[in-house]
């Protein structure tokens, strides 16, 4: 379907670890959208990738899509408790339809 | 200036009662959609408007009604309010049209709803 699979939904690490979690998808994805959402707060956005094979950074941040666009990775490195929060992927659909993966939740220990 | 704002930020309302969330954006976006986002933090769509236009309407319950009156605008109103819509709602707009490809979702605060 039109689904977008992010297993496990927790993950916790010790502060100074890297982190890395992966989004995929059945069907060929046109595009993919990167969400955080720290706790208490609302969705916003990160990242979008549309390329196959595109990676692209942000600071400690780097996103990957899959170069058959079916699957797209987010990297952390070296965390800190700044980046705690629900990461969330998203494909793009018809009518601008959004449709979220369940997200990790990430929490790092200091 | 918040770009896109919901009110109340949060109701707390016993079953069977009718409630209301509004939201607004005022970033000239074209879209304007509801989430709902449950105790497990699943994100689901429920609406889609475009330039006042209901474009998506995901199964949702008829007891949820969204109205928008402007493109800038977009309400819900909720009638006969059941345990299971305790949720937060997200209000976002995007500047994407009917077509595949969207910008990215900006979103509002959130609104919680608790359910008696």
């Amino acid at each position: 379907g039109q689904q977008v699979m992010q297993i496990p939904q927790y993950q916790h690490v010790q502060e100074g670890e890297d982190f890395t979690t992966y989004c995929n998808s059945s069907t060929t994805l046109s595009n993919i959208q990167w969400y955080k959402q720290r706790p208490g707060g609302h969705p916003v956005f990160l990242i979008q990738l549309v390329k196959s094979g595109e990676v692209k950074k942000q600071k400690r941040l780097t996103f990957q899509f899959g170069e058959a666009k079916k699957n797209s990775s987010l990297h952390i490195t070296a965390t800190q408790t700044t980046d705690v929060g629900t990461y969330f992927c998203a494909r793009t659909g018809a009518n601008s339809k959004l449709t979220f993966g369940k997200g990790i939740t990430l929490s790092v220990r200091p | 200036d918040t770009a896109v704002s919901q009110t109340p930020k949060y109701l707390v309302t016993q079953m069977g009662n009718d409630k209301s969330i509004k939201c607004e954006q005022n970033l000239g976006h074209d879209t304007m959609y509801w989430y709902k986002q449950d105790s497990k933090k699943f994100l689901k769509i429920m609406f889609s408007y475009n330039n006042k236009e209901l474009i998506i309407n995901e199964t949702v319950p008829n007891r949820f009604s969204p109205k928008s009156p402007d493109k800038a605008h977009l309400n819900l109103h909720i009638n006969s309010l059941e345990l299971g819509d305790s949720a937060v709602y997200f209000c976002a707009s995007s500047q994407g049209g009917v077509a595949e490809y969207t910008g990215e979702l900006f979103f509002g605060e959130g609104s919680r709803l608790t359910v008696l």
